[in-house]
């Protein structure tokens, strides 16, 4: 069935350096994904969206990469610091577009 | 930007009673808003869509009887667990479609709200 997973369950990185968390999907007909933060005992909190018929999309010290031939995601975390850690989540919207399906998360370590 | 909230964010009770958990939309209209179960490092799991004077609708495996959804207005959902049991201990979480002056498709969500049932 459809799902969206991700390769790394964990990921710890060095303050300051760039982080990257993946995602893939399987729906090919996906055309909108989201990238949510989630800090401990607190609810998911919307970073950033990109749309299919974008390849890059960038936010402040963030970047979303979609690439549909391999139907990958992926979120680039510049400059990585404390604040940033914490579990990271894809969405893409099922195919009644109202309701997402969320991958199993990343959790994002930043270590001093 | 969006705000839900969500009350109370910690509840503990005793095994047996029923707990209310309100979400709220702050500025914006919700025709649409989800009610998510999240167990210790899982991520969400739906439970139920919720449609502003409608029925809610349920994923498979809960149970409507139990999680009773009552969306009365376009910026309040509210969740009974009824005759709540220690394995409804969990995190629940809403969230809510943005309203016109927003993307539709995109969730905002509210800060989550911790069950233990003693």
């Amino acid at each position: 069935g459809e799902s969206v997973g991700l390769h790394l369950p964990t990921l710890s990185v060095q303050e300051g350096d760039n982080s990257i968390i993946n995602c893939a999907y399987s729906n090919s007909a996906s055309d909108y994904f989201i990238w949510y933060k989630q800090e401990s005992g607190k609810g998911p909190q919307f970073i950033i969206d990109i749309r299919s018929n974008m390849d890059k999309r960038q936010g402040q010290r963030v970047t979303v990469l979609l690439n549909k031939t391999v139907k990958h995601l992926s979120l680039q975390i510049a400059a990585t610091q404390p604040g940033d850690s914490a579990v990271y989540f894809c969405a893409e919207p099922w195919s009644s577009g109202q309701n997402f399906v969320f991958g199993p998360g990343t959790r994002l370590s930043v270590l001093p | 930007g969006a705000v839900v909230s969500q009350h109370p964010s910690w509840v503990i009770c005793k095994s047996g009673t029923s707990v209310k958990i309100e979400c709220r939309s702050l500025d914006f209209q919700a025709t649409t808003m989800f009610w998510y179960r999240q167990f210790p490092k899982q991520s969400l799991m739906l439970m139920a869509t919720s449609n502003e004077g409608s029925k809610a609708t349920y994923e498979q495996g809960v149970e409507k009887d139990k999680f009773l959804i009552n969306h009365a207005s376009l910026t309040l959902s509210t969740l009974t667990v009824t005759s709540a049991h220690p394995e409804d201990s969990s995190f629940y979480i809403c969230s809510a479609n943005g309203g016109l002056a927003r993307s539709q498709e995109t969730q905002y969500f509210g800060p989550g709200t911790r069950l233990l049932v003693l």
